[in-house]
């Protein structure tokens, strides 16, 4: 079974404050795949990054960074410098290999930067 | 390159009425996906197709759903006869193929609202 948890359910920021988003996976298998969409309010899952379960490494997109640690079983998201346009709600997946291929969601967090 | 094209963006029907969805993924790619995103939840995945083929329909409500993909390429979601419990976002999206760690790109969406 897999299932992926976000405990904060709504995060409110000023602009320009740095926000980190919490995932925490459950997985039995040693082969998967992570992965941060955003969601504007226009709807559409817009997709932010992929982890393969073997690539530890944190990355950084501009504003954007990832902390992968497996030995927490997490995968949190950290906007440095928030802006009003990255106020969305923001959800992390798991996707195991070998399984039935179907990705799990969270049930998303919802960022709220106001200027 | 177009993205994930989906129609209608919003329909409003009574209970026992049905309703059909179409989606025509980004060009070449092989999968597609019907999620149903209830509010406040994540997008949980109710039919994922490769090329013209079922792959996973294990979530979807088989006696009032129905998604087909007869030519590989564009697919039609139905729901007969509707309950309000299907009022959800429907999302459709793709990946060039059908593998565990393929990224998803997604279209905005049909908002359907049951009364």
């Amino acid at each position: 079974a897999q299932k992926v948890t976000q405990a904060q359910t709504e995060i409110s920021v000023v602009e320009k404050e740095d926000v980190t988003l919490d995932c925490v996976y459950e997985t039995r298998d040693t082969t998967y795949y992570l992965f941060w969409y955003k969601q504007p309010p226009s709807g559409e899952l817009v997709f932010l990054i992929r982890r393969n379960s073997f690539d530890e490494q944190n990355e950084i997109s501009g504003r954007y960074s990832w902390n992968f640690q497996k030995s927490t079983s997490s995968f949190n998201f950290t906007i440095t410098a928030s802006q009003v346009v990255d106020s969305a709600v923001y959800f992390c997946a798991l996707s195991e290999w070998g399984g039935s291929y179907i990705p799990t969601f969270g049930r998303g967090t919802s960022l709220i930067v106001h200027p | 390159e177009a993205g994930v094209a989906q129609s209608p963006r919003y329909k409003i029907i009574e209970k026992r009425q049905s309703v059909a969805f179409w989606c025509n993924p980004i060009s070449g790619h092989a999968t597609l996906y019907w999620y149903q995103q209830i509010l406040g939840q994540g997008p949980k995945l109710l039919i994922q197709f490769q090329n013209n083929g079922v792959v996973d329909d294990s979530q979807l409500p088989k006696d009032r759903f129905s998604a087909e993909r007869l030519k590989g390429v564009d697919s039609t979601l139905k729901i007969q006869p509707a309950k309000l419990e299907d009022s959800a976002v429907y999302l459709c999206a793709s990946s060039f193929g059908g593998g565990t760690g393929e990224t998803q790109y997604f279209g905005p969406g049909t908002r359907l609202l049951v009364l």
